[in-house]
């Protein structure tokens, strides 16, 4: 079965770059989405096939997706920003996510 | 506003069933897939699969073959998932979310990706 990867944590510093990769074998070959999720909350769609934003994400937030590897990368990064991200792509009529990383804004 | 308002939390035996609803509003019920995801305590996001609404086909993640089901009530706009046999590894927080499509001016596509979620339903599985 296909199988994305991320590390498990990521950390930034205030008004820095925060890059979190996902793998995957030929993962550019297929659209990659991202999620943000909260303590206590539900997921939230932060970018869509690759690197779209939907309304109401702010354009910090951007996203990339070639060879084996899609990026969600959030320039200027918040303390708001803090939470699990996880990777989503679709595979062979099954949607796969990523194992999540928690990003650490300190 | 598109809205997806699931069924209260659960506390179930091992080997009991578990149904929880999901109610749709806001948008057409009929045109857009529903998925089921759930979330074990400090775990990641587990896929269970994906119901069409509109004819009520489904397609499962293979580990959750033969134990799930996923139907729909168009009359209420309501989808459900129970899922049977359950042991204390299925404790979780369940979501349901829908599927964004994609349209052009003739036709629309699926996306595979969900732009709408529930608020989640807490399943606990204990003797």
């Amino acid at each position: 079965s296909y199988e994305l990867t991320q590390p498990p944590s990521v950390s930034v510093s205030p008004g820095q770059t925060a890059s979190i990769t996902c793998s995957g074998d030929k993962l550019g070959n297929k659209y990659a989405c991202w999620y943000q999720q909260k303590p206590g909350q539900s997921p939230v769609l932060v970018i869509y096939q690759d690197n779209n934003r939907p309304s109401g994400i702010p354009e910090r937030f951007s996203g990339s997706n070639s060879g084996n590897t899609a990026t969600l990368t959030i320039r200027g990064t918040q303390a708001v920003d803090e939470a699990d991200y996880y990777c989503q792509a679709w595979d062979s009529s099954t949607v796969v996510f990523g194992g999540g990383t928690k990003l650490t804004v300190l | 506003q598109v809205q997806l308002v699931q069924s209260g939390a659960e506390v179930k035996r091992p080997g009991a069933s578990v149904k929880i609803s999901c109610k749709a509003s806001g948008y057409s019920f009929s045109s857009y897939f529903l998925h089921w995801v759930r979330q074990a305590p400090g775990q990641g996001l587990e896929w269970l699969g994906v119901i069409n609404p509109g004819g009520g086909a489904t397609n499962y993640a293979q580990k959750f073959q033969g134990r799930v089901a996923m139907t729909r009530d168009t009359a209420t706009r309501t989808v459900y998932m129970e899922l049977t046999s359950l042991r204390s590894d299925d404790t979780a927080v369940y979501y349901c979310a829908r599927e964004a499509k994609s349209c052009t001016d003739t036709r629309c596509y699926p996306t595979h990706y969900m732009d709408v979620w529930g608020i989640g339903t807490t399943v606990t599985v204990s003797s």
